[in-house]
This record gives C-alpha cells, sequence and structure tokens, in this order.
C-alpha cells in the first residue's frame, strides 16, 4: 500500500547550516513521483521538488536538492546555506503511477524545521 | 486573483450543521483533490476527482461528500458537522498533462478554508 513516513516532527539548524529532512515511502509500483512542499506559517502550500522514479539524476532545485535512494525508498530533502526565512513545515508526498495516470497523491505528517539566527 | 479559490476562507460551525466549502480554478486543470490538515497528521486526502463524472473517495471520506460541479468547480460538504471535522482544509489541483514530459503533475492549492465546528 502506498505509505509516506516522516520520522523528525521538529528539527532546529543554525542559520546558513545545511539541513536534511528525512522522507521514506512505501509503494509496489515501480513509477511514481515523490514530491516536497513548504508551509510557512502564513499557510499556503509552496511546491519545492520533484522527483520522478525513473529520472536518472537527483532533482535539484537552486538551494533545494533531493537526496533520492531508491533501493532504500527514501527521498530527503537537503536544503543548503539555510536562512530564516526557511522555518516552516515540510511535506514530502508521492503519486503511485506515472503523472498521467489516475493516480492520488498522498502526504507524509511533516518536519516543522526551525532556523536559528 | 488566485488560481485556486477557496470559499470560505474562515467559518465557525455548531455540531449538527451543514457545511459546504467551495473551491474553484481558473488553471484549466481536470484533476481536483480535498485535503485536511490536523497538527502532527500532515495532509489527508478527503476525496479526488479526475474529471467531472470520475470522483474517488480518499483516506477519510467518511463524513464528507463532495460534488463537482464543472471542470473548475470541486466542492466539498460536511452534511452534519462534528468537531473532530474541525481542521484546515485545502483544495488542490493538478495537471495531467499526458505527453508533456515536463510536468510533474504537482498540486497546485488554494489557500486553505479553516472551519471550526463547535
Amino acid at each position: 500500500a502506498q505509505k509516506i513516513t516522516q520520522t523528525q516532527p521538529g528539527m532546529f539548524v543554525q542559520e546558513k547550516e545545511a539541513v536534511t529532512l528525512d522522507c521514506t515511502y512505501d509503494t509496489s509500483d515501480p513509477s511514481y513521483g515523490l514530491f516536497w512542499y513548504k508551509q510557512p506559517s502564513s499557510g499556503e502550500m509552496i511546491f519545492l521538488i520533484y522527483q520522478g522514479s525513473y529520472d536518472q539524476q537527483n532533482a535539484t532545485e537552486g538551494r533545494y536538492s533531493l537526496n533520492f535512494q531508491k533501493a532504500r525508498k527514501s527521498a530527503n530533502l537537503v536544503i543548503s546555506a539555510s536562512q530564516l526565512g526557511d522555518s516552516a513545515m515540510y511535506f514530502c508526498a508521492m503519486r503511485e503511477g506515472p503523472y498521467s495516470s489516475a493516480s492520488k497523491i498522498i502526504f507524509g505528517s511533516g518536519t516543522r524545521l526551525s532556523i536559528r539566527p | 486573483d488566485a488560481d485556486v479559490t477557496q470559499t470560505p476562507r474562515n467559518r465557525i460551525t455548531k455540531t449538527g450543521k451543514r457545511i459546504m466549502l467551495e473551491c474553484s480554478q481558473t488553471k484549466g486543470h481536470d484533476r481536483m483533490y480535498w485535503y485536511r490538515q490536523d497538527p502532527g497528521l500532515g495532509l489527508r486526502l478527503i476525496y479526488y476527482s479526475f474529471d467531472v463524472k470520475d470522483i474517488n473517495k480518499g483516506e477519510i471520506s467518511d463524513g464528507y461528500s463532495v460534488s463537482r460541479q464543472a471542470q473548475a468547480k470541486f466542492s466539498l460538504s460536511l452534511e452534519s458537522a462534528i468537531p473532530n471535522q474541525t481542521a484546515l482544509y485545502f483544495c488542490a489541483t493538478s495537471d495531467q498533462g499526458a505527453f508533456d514530459l515536463a510536468n510533474t503533475g504537482e498540486l497546485f492549492f488554494g489557500e486553505g478554508s479553516r472551519l471550526t465546528v463547535l
């Protein structure tokens, strides 16, 4: 069954340090997609990065990168050089099946990241 | 104007009342979703729809119903609200884009509807 697990309810990181947010997933479908979203205190959901199961390289978007380890079924988000504005809730999500398929997207429970000045 | 609009943004109601949360989108997407967010539980899928005639139950559909009035509109109803339905509700859309390799199928969210059931 499709499942997403985020085991870190909260994290504190010093400004300018790199941070890794953990995400593991479970699926029996060889085709799937993984997403990370950011939710600042204002409440909106912001899409950060996407990784397809067949993508050859780990996804990167500016200071965000996704450490995709397919055999371990993990898709950790790495934020380099953290900034105060990175303080937020972060959600990992998964779509089982290719994006053209009729498949739902489910979310993990989230990690609250707090950046210390 | 936002691409995905939810109304109302905030609502306080009493146990037993019927509540409708509305979602409309201008993105032209076929797929629409309703999620609820609770502290410590993340976002849980209530219902999702891939076109006007295709509606599916999500993880927590009990106590909820939906209506897809048009491609652009997807409403969530609580027929008889109860306090444990107090939550932040999000509507989201995504694009099927079958032949667009650049399409990740990511979700585009509305701003959320905060519902309190007393």
